[in-house]
């Protein structure tokens, strides 16, 4: 993926389970964000980050959490909480001067609820 | 509300004619405006992008084109091909209470051999 990886692909979660999306990116990138899309909706921010050890709420961030304890990683856990959890996942990352421009998007991981 | 309108939400053309997708936002401050390409089951990647100082941008076959005073810019693609067949989506920044970039529904374009 050029840069930034999400895993696994495929996800199942079970009624009550919480389950943690990877993302990992080695474009030195100081931002981080989290974005759910559903069919026939745009990106929707969940979380996003600017630097290490520090994250912000975006629009739907109700049942998810995360964490920037690494630069290059920032996994996304969605919680059981979160009452819709199915949809895609994508990840992205920016250089840090200017937040959301020229976001790198990963790969993406389609949750889905047995 | 913060929110950008895309229209039209589906758009088939003929390889080689011209496709144009119309986005319009809310937002009197916005100042970033990108658009981005999702090909079926891949990743959206960033096609092109405009600054609010700027009227128009081109890249090849792709331009951008913004109008502040009416809030709206377009995607103009030209000579279609194939390959262009994906959902593309627009975007604009936000300032609002905290800055924040507002996507699109999405317009799914298919250019027909």
């Amino acid at each position: 993926d050029g840069g930034i990886t999400q895993s696994p692909k495929y996800l199942f979660r079970k009624e009550g389970q919480n389950v943690t999306l990877s993302c990992e990116q080695n474009l030195n990138h100081d931002a981080m964000y989290w974005y759910r899309q559903d069919p026939g909706q745009g990106l929707r921010l969940i979380y996003y980050s600017q630097i290490v050890n520090d994250f912000q709420k975006g629009d739907i961030a109700e049942g998810y959490s995360v964490s920037r304890e690494k630069k290059e990683s920032f996994p996304l856990t969605v919680t059981s909480a979160q009452k819709n959890p199915t949809a895609f996942y994508l990840c992205a990352s920016s250089p840090a001067d200017r937040l959301y421009e020229k976001l790198f998007f990963g790969s993406g991981t389609q949750l889905s609820v047995l | 509300g913060e929110n950008v309108e895309q229209h039209p939400s589906t758009l088939s053309v003929q390889e080689g004619d011209s496709a144009v997708i119309k986005c319009t936002y809310s937002d009197s401050a916005s100042n970033y405006f990108p658009w981005y390409k999702q090909e079926l089951g891949k990743r959206p990647q960033l096609i092109i992008d405009i600054r609010s100082n700027v009227g128009e941008k081109k890249d090849q076959r792709i331009a951008v084109t913004l109008n502040k005073t009416a809030k709206h810019f377009s995607l103009h693609i030209t000579e279609t091909q194939p390959e262009d067949s994906a959902v593309y989506f627009c975007a604009a920044s936000m300032q609002g209470g905290s800055e924040k970039l507002v996507f699109g529904k999405g317009t799914k374009l298919t250019v027909n051999p």
